[in-house]
């Protein structure tokens, strides 16, 4: 079964914790992509990488961390620097960097503050 | 800096009525935008791509360079059609979301 995949589907963080949410794709892809969604806000961009080893901040990096050590895997930790941190995360990827409109979307990671 | 908005949150309408769903964008260059839609419990998905000029379920997407619009028409909704649609705008080899508007055809 191809596709992107996230997980855990709910993730629950305790205050000071930092928390990783994963993200894999096996389609391939050259460049990924992390965002939140908050209602009201449509998607707004944390991190993207576009070939491995390399990655470059979004809008709202401050408080997120990412690695890409794999080309099927972009793991974001959310630190406990980020103080707003309850929200629906999406991971996307591309097939070619540059080309970042064609994006393929995970079923989303919704992350809730205990 | 890039920017795509959204004016309609909500956007409800009856079954077979038309439908325009708004976005305005600002860019210095020359744009290229693009519709995605998320349906209740499915992924967020592409819709349509303005350089496609294509129609897709429906639904077409001028882009006015001149009032830097790119509106989502559908001339007969169908209930099937609600969902979360998204504007988006590239630039470079990244995209900028607009706020969203969630569709509602009441039947």
């Amino acid at each position: 079964d191809g596709g992107i995949t996230q997980s855990p589907k709910y993730l629950f963080r305790k205050e000071g914790q930092n928390v990783t949410l994963s993200c894999e794709q096996n389609l391939n892809h050259d460049a990924m992509y992390w965002y939140r969604q908050d209602p009201g806000q449509g998607l707004r961009l944390i991190y993207y990488s576009q070939i491995v080893n390399d990655f470059q901040k979004g809008d709202i990096a401050e408080g997120y961390s990412v690695s890409r050590e794999k080309k099927e895997s972009f793991p974001l930790t959310v630190t406990s620097a980020q103080k707003n941190p309850t929200a629906f995360y999406l991971c996307a990827s591309s097939p070619i960097p540059g080309q970042g409109e064609t994006q393929y979307f995970g079923p989303g990671t919704r992350l809730l503050v205990l | 800096a890039q920017r795509v908005t959204q004016p309609e949150k909500l956007l409800s309408v009856f079954k077979g009525a038309p439908v325009e769903l708004k976005c305005n964008y600002s860019y210095s260059g020359s744009p290229e935008l693009f519709w995605y839609v998320q349906y209740s419990r499915q992924r967020l998905q592409l819709l349509l791509r303005h350089i496609s000029r294509e129609s897709i379920k429906g639904f077409t997407a001028d882009l006015n360079k001149g009032e830097t619009s790119f509106h989502l028409k559908k001339p007969f909704a169908q209930e099937e059609d609600s969902a979360m649609y998204y504007c988006a705008l590239k630039s470079g080899s990244r995209l900028t979301f607009g706020e969203g508007t969630q569709l509602t055809v009441n039947p």
